[in-house]
C-alpha cells in the first residue's frame, strides 16, 4: 500500500537559519508532489508541485524552494527563514492522472522565532 | 491565487441535523474534490467528483458540481459530533506541467452533541 512519511512533525527555528523538510513516498512511482502551507485557520496555499525528477513549479514567489532528487522523494528548503515563513507545511501526493485523489502527510508545524 | 472558495466559513449545528457547504471556482475543471482535516492534522479525502458529474454520494455524503455556475455543495446527514472538522473543496484541473490541485478556504463545521 502506499505511504507518505513527511518529518519533522514540530520545528521550532530562529529568524534566518536554514530549513530543510523532506517527505517520502512509497508504493507508488512517478507521483506527483505537493508543498502546501497553512496559515492558521486558512485554506492550503499551493507553494510548489512537481510531476517528476527534477521538475518544480513555483506557484507563489517567496522565501522558499524545492527540490526533488528521486522519483519518491521532495524537500522543501530556505537559506534564510523569515518570521512570516511560520505555517502548517503539508506534502502531499497523487498519481498524475485527472481523476485521482491526493494523500496528505501530517505536516510540519514550524515557527520561526 | 486560491481557485475555490467556501462558504459558509463557520458552521455550527446539533447532531442529528444536516450540514450544507457549498465551493465556488474559477476555472475549468477536470473534477472537484472535497477533504476533511481535523485540527493540526493533514487532510483526508472525501469524495470526488468529475466534471462531467452532476451528483455523487458515499454513505451519508452528497455531493454536487454545476459547472454552469462553477460551483459544489457537500451535504452531511445526520452529523455526528465525530463530524466536526474543517472541510475544503479542491479543484484539480491538467496543465501541460501536470496535474495541479488547489484549495479553497475551507469550511470549519462544529457540531454539537
Amino acid at each position: 500500500s502506499q505511504t507518505i512519511h513527511q518529518w519533522p512533525a514540530t520545528l521550532v527555528q530562529p529568524v534566518g537559519s536554514p530549513l530543510s523538510l523532506e517527505c517520502t513516498v512509497e508504493g507508488t512511482s512517478n507521483p506527483n508532489l505537493y508543498w502546501y502551507r497553512q496559515a492558521a485557520g486558512r485554506g492550503l496555499q499551493l507553494l510548489f508541485y512537481s510531476v517528476g525528477i527534477g521538475q518544480i513549479s513555483s506557484e507563489v514567489p517567496q522565501n522558499l524552494s524545492a527540490s526533488r532528487p528521486q522519483d519518491r522523494q521532495f524537500i522543501l528548503s530556505s537559506k534564510k527563514l523569515l518570521l512570516s515563513d511560520s505555517g502548517f507545511y503539508l506534502c502531499a501526493w497523487n498519481i498524475g492522472t485527472r481523476y485521482t485523489e491526493a494523500f496528505f502527510g501530517q505536516g510540519t508545524r514550524l515557527t520561526v522565532v | 491565487s486560491q481557485q475555490g472558495e467556501e462558504d459558509p466559513q463557520a458552521l455550527s449545528i446539533q447532531e442529528g441535523e444536516n450540514a450544507t457547504m457549498n465551493c465556488s471556482y474559477k476555472t475549468s475543471i477536470n473534477n472537484l474534490q472535497w477533504y476533511r482535516q481535523n485540527s493540526g492534522r493533514g487532510l483526508v479525502h472525501l469524495i470526488l467528483i468529475r466534471s462531467n458529474e452532476r451528483e455523487k454520494h458515499s454513505g451519508r455524503l452528497r455531493v454536487t458540481l454545476d459547472t454552469s455556475k462553477k460551483s459544489s455543495s457537500l451535504l452531511i446527514t445526520a452529523s455526528r459530533a465525530a463530524d466536526t472538522a474543517s472541510y475544503f473543496c479542491a479543484t484539480d484541473w491538467m496543465e501541460t506541467s501536470g496535474s495541479r490541485l488547489t484549495f479553497g478556504e475551507g469550511t470549519q463545521l462544529t457540531v454539537n452533541p
